[in-house]
């Protein structure tokens, strides 16, 4: 079964960069095509889409990444298979960045079949 | 940017009784659109996709329907594990966005 567990620091100063790591369990990023994503919620609010990524070491089209243009000049996600792991950078952060942040999979890019945990990131000075 | 509008805000309702729960898309986005559950503390789980398939290991409670602009999730019957937050999505266009959300509550 396929767990995804996401680390990072829990706050994070505004103009700085959030930095974000899911590792993945029970799935080798590397052998297999997956889509790999960021969500986030603010205290209270709605789910908001970051980013997905496509991921394979073999096929053409790998490295393939989707971003919310709402957020497309500031985020980053990339996928480490070595690693098993797949991250999420986003610059310039201010309280509006503040949310619980979740990383998920899925085998195709439409919805979000597996979920981590989710951490809280709160933007303070 | 698609939004979807969910209603109503919250459902008060006792075990046992019928959910439906409604998501309204703010342009046509076919059957693309799929089902959340949330639970305080927890990871969304997906529930329904392409308006009325069911996800694996999902109760047989739940359904969904609709197309277009307009869909429904129902819960036939509410057992006390289904009291939680549900949020719609769609997959028709880029970016993928959600509803904000139809809160379960005990009556």
């Amino acid at each position: 079964q396929l767990q995804l567990q996401e680390s990072g620091p829990g706050l994070v100063k505004p103009s700085e960069t959030l930095s974000l790591t899911c590792v993945v369990s029970g799935y080798s990023v590397s052998n297999n095509p997956y889509y790999w994503a960021w969500i986030r919620q603010p205290p209270g609010g709605r789910l908001e889409w970051i980013g997905t990524v496509y991921y394979s070491e073999t096929i053409f089209y790998s490295g393939s990444t989707y971003y919310n243009p709402s957020l497309q000049s500031r985020v980053t996600i990339s996928v480490d298979g070595s690693k098993n792991q797949f991250s999420l950078k986003l610059t310039s952060v201010t309280a509006a960045d503040t949310a619980v942040y979740y990383c998920a999979a899925a085998p195709n890019p439409s919805w979000f079949d597996f979920w981590g945990r989710g951490t809280l990131v709160t933007v303070s000075a | 940017e698609i939004v979807l509008t969910q209603s109503p805000a919250t459902l008060s309702l006792s075990p046992g009784e019928r959910a439906t729960l409604s998501c309204r898309a703010s342009q046509s986005v076919s059957t693309f659109l799929g089902w959340y559950q949330q639970k305080p503390g927890q990871a969304p789980r997906l529930l329904i996709y392409e308006s009325s398939n069911i996800f694996p290991g999902v109760p047989a409670r739940f359904s969904g329907s609709g197309a277009g602009t307009d869909f429904t999730l129902t819960i036939s019957s509410l057992e006390p594990e289904d009291f939680a937050v549900y949020y719609c999505q769609q997959r028709y266009s880029w970016p993928r966005t959600f509803g904000q959300g139809t809160k379960v509550e005990i009556k």
